[in-house]
């Protein structure tokens, strides 16, 4: 049982926008900045958004974040075929002595 | 150039003990934080801790604190992951990353699998 509560899958077709939420409680995301991966199996992550809305450089600007008190999004513009991947979000925990908590990931198809 | 370089893939048995290393280059190893992070098989990821490699600092997973120890040696720019009792349990896939703003994974390792097994 993940600390962040993200759906199992979602899915869309090609150009489509998607979002895939991230649920946590005041410990966490309503304390904390959230992160955002990408992970394809059997590479590394790749972080796509960080500080809850900034993107590294490299990652397209059809990636965004967004975070509203204990709950995030993270929305995907003009679906592409390589966007099929696994999402995580992640947030520090400000409970015990702190430490990043993970959500149980989204399984992302592209129909 | 950013590069994490992760040890190979070990296999090992239980009750035997492990060190996995990540060596950092391209940057400045001592600014900024080394995290591990565990995949079992099927499952999604999860944060084990991470390490200050500038003075050692660590912070840990409750979950895997007192089972796995992570230190760094800034000499050799490398960070590692030890077990001193491995369980069947521990059979993963393991990541490091180089932590930007002490807690965003931007650069990852290739990854080392464990496997325990008797």
């Amino acid at each position: 049982q993940s600390v962040l509560t993200q759906p199992p899958s979602a899915s869309g077709t090609p150009g489509q926008r998607v979002t895939i939420s991230c649920s946590g409680s005041r410990s966490n995301i309503g304390s904390n900045f959230v992160n955002w991966y990408q992970h394809v199996p059997g590479t590394a992550p790749r972080l796509l958004i960080y500080n809850n809305n900034r993107r590294p450089s490299g990652v397209p600007d059809r990636f965004s974040g967004s975070k509203s008190g204990t709950s995030a999004s993270l929305a995907i513009s003009g679906l592409q075929s390589e966007d099929e991947a696994d999402y995580y979000c992640a947030a520090w925990d400000d409970s015990l002595n702190g430490y990043e908590v993970f959500g149980g990931g989204t399984k992302l198809t592209v129909l | 150039e950013v590069q994490l370089v992760q040890s190979g893939a070990e296999v090992k048995k239980p009750g035997e003990s492990l060190r996995i290393s990540c060596k950092g280059s391209g940057y400045s190893f001592t600014n900024y934080w080394i995290s591990w992070v565990r995949q079992m098989p099927g499952k999604g990821l999860e944060w084990m801790g991470r390490i200050d490699p500038s003075d050692s600092y660590t912070n840990y997973n409750p979950s895997f604190q007192g089972h796995v120890t992570i230190s760094a040696d800034q000499s050799i720019t490398t960070a590692y992951l030890q077990w001193n009792s491995l369980k069947a349990s521990d059979t993963a896939m393991y990541y490091c990353a180089r932590l930007l703003d002490t807690v965003a994974g931007d650069y990852w390792g290739q990854g080392t699998l464990v496997t325990v097994s008797s």
